[in-house]
């Protein structure tokens, strides 16, 4: 399973936008990547993807490197419900629906 | 429509007792899987079945096991109880026919083990 980097923890104030990186330097060229947050007391809720091409939905904006070693989620104004742990995860194409969670990054979002 | 819905939500047993956990996917949705979240090990791939078949499974032992049935609810059991398998048990469906589409969780059943 292709492993990603994310920071433990980011600090947020509200109606300021976010950028949660993500490192993933071994990604392979089938890889997509999704982002999925947990807010607490809550199952996972999926939040976007994307292969090779920024991509936007009425939730984030995530931007990946031209190398595909890197991306970023993007919340354009944080918000209180906001605050969560967010994921960065890798899937292959094709087959199964597993996704392998790693540590996230917890988003305190301040008032 | 009605999201996936876990039954229970609590549960608390002893050491050597076996549980079964249910779930009932989104309707139209053909693939459930299965994770486990502890404050350890954070969230893992336990198992994931579509169309009543297991697909994949993660790295637990023989203990954790599951089904799906025709409509596509799925359920999981667990024997021989350990301490250790105190967690919440989330599950998830999705259309699966749609490459790299979502997952939806359900809110999980926590399990206390005594």
């Amino acid at each position: 399973d292709a492993k990603t980097t994310q920071p433990n923890s980011m600090e947020s104030n509200e109606e300021e936008p976010v950028h949660l990186p993500c490192n993933h330097s071994t990604i392979s060229g089938t890889d997509y990547i999704h982002w999925y947050r947990q807010l607490p007391s809550q199952g996972p809720e999926y939040v976007i993807h994307g292969l090779t091409s920024n991509v936007n939905n009425r939730m984030a904006s995530l931007a990946i490197a031209e190398d595909r070693k890197s991306s970023t989620l993007i919340l354009h104004r944080a918000t209180l419900r906001d605050a969560a742990v967010y994921y960065c995860i890798l899937r292959p194409q094709g087959g199964s629906e597993k996704l392998v969670f790693g540590k996230g990054t917890k988003l305190t979002v301040n008032p | 429509k009605a999201g996936v819905t876990q039954t229970p939500r609590y549960l608390i047993k002893t050491r050597g007792q076996q549980v079964t956990l249910s779930c009932s996917p989104i309707s139209g949705h053909r693939s459930v899987s299965w994770y486990q979240q502890t404050p350890g090990q954070g969230l893992q791939f336990l198992f994931e079945y579509f169309s009543e078949t297991q697909r994949n499974k993660g790295n637990f032992p023989g203990r954790f096991s599951g089904r799906q049935f025709s409509n596509s609810r799925s359920e999981m059991n667990v024997s021989t109880l350990e301490l250790g398998d105190s967690a919440l048990y989330l599950c998830a469906s999705s259309l699966s026919q749609i490459s790299q589409g979502a997952q939806f969780f359900g809110p999980g059943t926590r399990l206390t083990v005594l």
